[in-house]
């Protein structure tokens, strides 16, 4: 079964950091771009960034550009995104989700997501 | 970036009816490269449609989305309670990917 699963959400004060990961099983994950999309709390869906299956063409939303890192691991079939700098406008449900096409790029469309991962930032 | 806006804002049908779901683009949506995807309260997005009109797998031919360049719409031919969710669409063709704001479809 193709499944993603985040973990690593907290409760964090401005300024802070977190790690985010989502350990990916029943494909074969170096294939395959993977994104982070968040969701803050009764509002839509936000895309954040995209790394390509290398490795090697990260991608993101001008809102976490600079405080953002997003990298994998192939051999441990695991996503990560490296959160630094957190505002409260950061606070949302994290989701990690697989692009549908194993094809150079990164994006959607998203064929698998996780069940999400909750980033609180509050003082 | 390219801002979809999605209308109406709420939709309010029966079952057994048929909805019908907008997105228009601020600009023209490369190789109608468009999703959508239908959320249900505590889950994760679905993929329901993605290059403007093919269904993913699984979802079922009432489902069906149609249009390109700066106008889509996602079809829902006849309702069951089940479809009654959040419809969001996405643009994946340029940098950044952009979501909807999305259309609630509620049970009237």
């Amino acid at each position: 079964e193709v499944q993603l699963l985040e973990s690593g959400g907290d409760l964090v004060q401005p300024g802070g950091s977190l790690r985010l990961s989502c350990a990916a099983s029943g494909f074969t994950f170096s294939s395959f771009a993977m994104s982070w999309v968040r969701q803050a709390p009764g509002k839509g869906l936000e895309w954040v960034s995209a790394l390509s299956g290398g490795g090697s063409n990260t991608y993101y939303a001008d809102s976490v550009k600079g405080r953002f890192t997003i990298s994998r691991d192939n051999s441990k079939n695991t996503l990560y995104l490296q959160m630094n700098s957190l505002r409260t406008e950061d606070t949302a449900v994290y989701y990690c989700a697989k692009r549908l096409i194993a094809a150079p790029g990164g994006g959607g469309p998203f064929d698998i997501w996780g069940q999400g991962t909750m980033v609180t930032v509050s003082p | 970036e390219i801002v979809l806006t999605q209308s109406p804002g709420t939709l309010s049908l029966s079952p057994g009816e048929r909805a019908t779901l907008s997105c228009r683009a601020s600009q023209s949506v490369s190789s109608s490269y468009l999703a959508w995807y239908q959320q249900k309260p505590g889950q994760a997005p679905r993929l329901l449609i993605y290059g403007a009109s093919s269904r993913a797998t699984g979802i079922p031919d009432n489902f069906s989305g149609s249009g390109s360049g700066t106008d889509f719409t996602l079809t829902i031919s006849r309702l069951v309670p089940e479809d009654f969710a959040v419809y969001y669409c996405q643009q994946y063709g340029t940098s950044p990917n952009t979501f909807g704001q999305g259309t609630k479809l509620e049970i009237k």
